[in-house]
């Protein structure tokens, strides 16, 4: 099993560019998060999806949308990029009750 | 608001030493897990706490959950460089969904040879 995956691994962007991050899982998980690291900040959470063709707002959702069409897939899009947005983006995923969090490598994205 | 306060922030302390490493909230959670994230990698599970009062042991490191569940310690006996990296306590809170996890905002160790 690859556990949880995360494309790209890092990524330049210009202001007002779009992308989008891909989350892949193969453990059948329900719950799948996104999550920004910044420095002094800890871990923040975006948006979070307790299902297939569920979604659900976290902590610091503005800028960023998300989707998940398939039970082993969450997107993160970006539609106009910020510098601000400059960040290190982990994926995680997980299933109901106190059950381990499996995290993603991360995205390393640099926002110009 | 940050609900989960770790403590120190920052530690460096030669190998062989003691450290303990705090996490304090004033909300009562219904379970807590401890993470260590290595540079350049995800945080990865170290271990889960549910019970108030529960200690765990994984080799050196001791992890007790307080006995009104708000709050948490991680205690590393005879630390090696291998321990360096980043500890985070994340908490789900107690009554409605759980479905987030809280994250602390990290405690960076590093173990100087």
């Amino acid at each position: 099993n690859a556990g949880v995956t995360q494309t790209p691994k890092f990524r330049v962007l210009k202001t007002g560019q779009s992308m989008t991050l891909l989350c892949a899982q193969d453990m059948n998980h329900e719950y799948m998060y996104w999550y920004r690291q910044d420095p002094g900040m800890g871990l923040r959470l975006i948006h979070y999806s307790v299902g297939e063709g569920t979604t659900a707002k976290g902590e610091v959702p503005d800028g960023y949308n998300v989707s998940r069409l398939k039970k082993q897939n969450f997107l993160l899009g970006l539609e106009s990029a910020a510098p601000s947005q400059t960040s290190v983006y982990f994926c995680a995923s997980r299933d109901p009750g106190p059950e381990t969090q499996y995290f993603g490598p991360g995205t390393r994205l640099l926002v110009l | 608001t940050q609900l989960l306060e770790q403590s120190p922030q920052f530690l460096s302390i030669q190998e062989g030493e003691n450290l303990t490493v705090y996490c304090n909230s004033s909300s009562v959670f219904s379970s807590l897990q401890w993470y260590r994230q290595e540079p350049g990698e995800g945080p990865v599970l170290l271990v889960t706490v549910v019970t108030g009062g529960e200690v765990k042991k994984l080799k050196r490191l001791t992890f007790q959950f307080g006995d009104a569940r708000k709050d948490s310690s991680l205690h590393i006996t005879a630390a090696q460089p291998g321990d360096t990296g980043l500890y985070l306590c994340a908490g789900a809170r107690s009554g409605g969904s759980n479905y987030k996890l809280t994250f602390g905002k990290g405690t960076l160790l590093t173990v100087n040879p």
